[in-house]
């Protein structure tokens, strides 16, 4: 059964300091990994996918397989990037949806 | 372009009432999903369609039905509320292509009594 796991439910950081979330996931094939945003009254939006191996608003994400990992870094925080982080993972083929984890609040103090 | 639309926006109900919930999206997608949202749970899939017509069990479907009889909509329907369905509830739709990004609603915040 596909898991995501976001170990921290909160996060405070700096403004400037590098930050990390977390998030390990469990499933037993090949998996897609997403990170979605909510900033405070707005929607959730994807933030960044793996398969793209692309940096969004400077964070970046590496799948790691070996240790079912896919962190969420900025090596310099801002501000604006206060807002709740999930992670998600699609493993099922013929739709879309996906298999959240239960997120992560950053708060970057000014 | 509204994007995906849930109405309404807030919800009291009493146990054992009945209400449904709409979402609308104008950006011609085939996908569409509802997930519910509880504290410390994350966004757990209740129902998806991958087309007009169709419809899917998620994770937790038990409570809820659904009908997507237009492309462009997607109902959940509660027949008989409990207070375990208080929860936030997004829609959410997406295009065919694997791993398209979903873009969602704004949620109902549903409390049941």
């Amino acid at each position: 059964a596909q898991r995501v796991t976001q170990p921290e439910k909160l996060l405070s950081v700096f403004k400037g300091a590098p930050v990390e979330l977390k998030c390990n996931y469990s499933y037993s094939g090949s998996p897609e990994l997403f990170w979605y945003v909510q900033y405070s009254r707005q929607r959730l939006q994807l933030l960044l996918r793996h398969i793209s191996r692309e940096s969004i608003k400077g964070f970046t994400a590496d799948l790691n397989k070996g240790e079912t990992s896919f962190h969420l870094k900025k090596p310099f925080a801002q501000e604006e990037d206060s807002a709740m982080y999930y992670c998600a993972l699609s493993g099922r083929a013929g739709a879309n949806n996906l298999f959240f984890g239960t997120g992560t609040r950053l708060t970057v103090i000014p | 372009n509204a994007g995906v639309t849930q109405t309404p926006k807030f919800r009291v109900l009493k146990t054992g009432q009945s209400m449904t919930l709409l979402c609308a999206q104008d950006m011609n997608h085939e996908y569409m999903y509802w997930y519910r949202q509880d504290p410390g749970m994350g966004l757990r899939l209740i129902h998806y369609s991958v087309g007009e017509g169709t419809t899917a069990k998620g994770e937790v479907p038990d409570g809820y039905n659904v009908s997507r009889l237009k492309k462009q909509n997607f109902l959940l329907g509660l027949e008989s509320a409990a207070p375990s369905q208080t929860s936030v509830y997004f829609c959410a739709s997406s295009y065919v292509q694997i791993n398209s990004p979903l873009h969602f609603g704004n949620g109902t915040r549903l409390t049941v009594t």
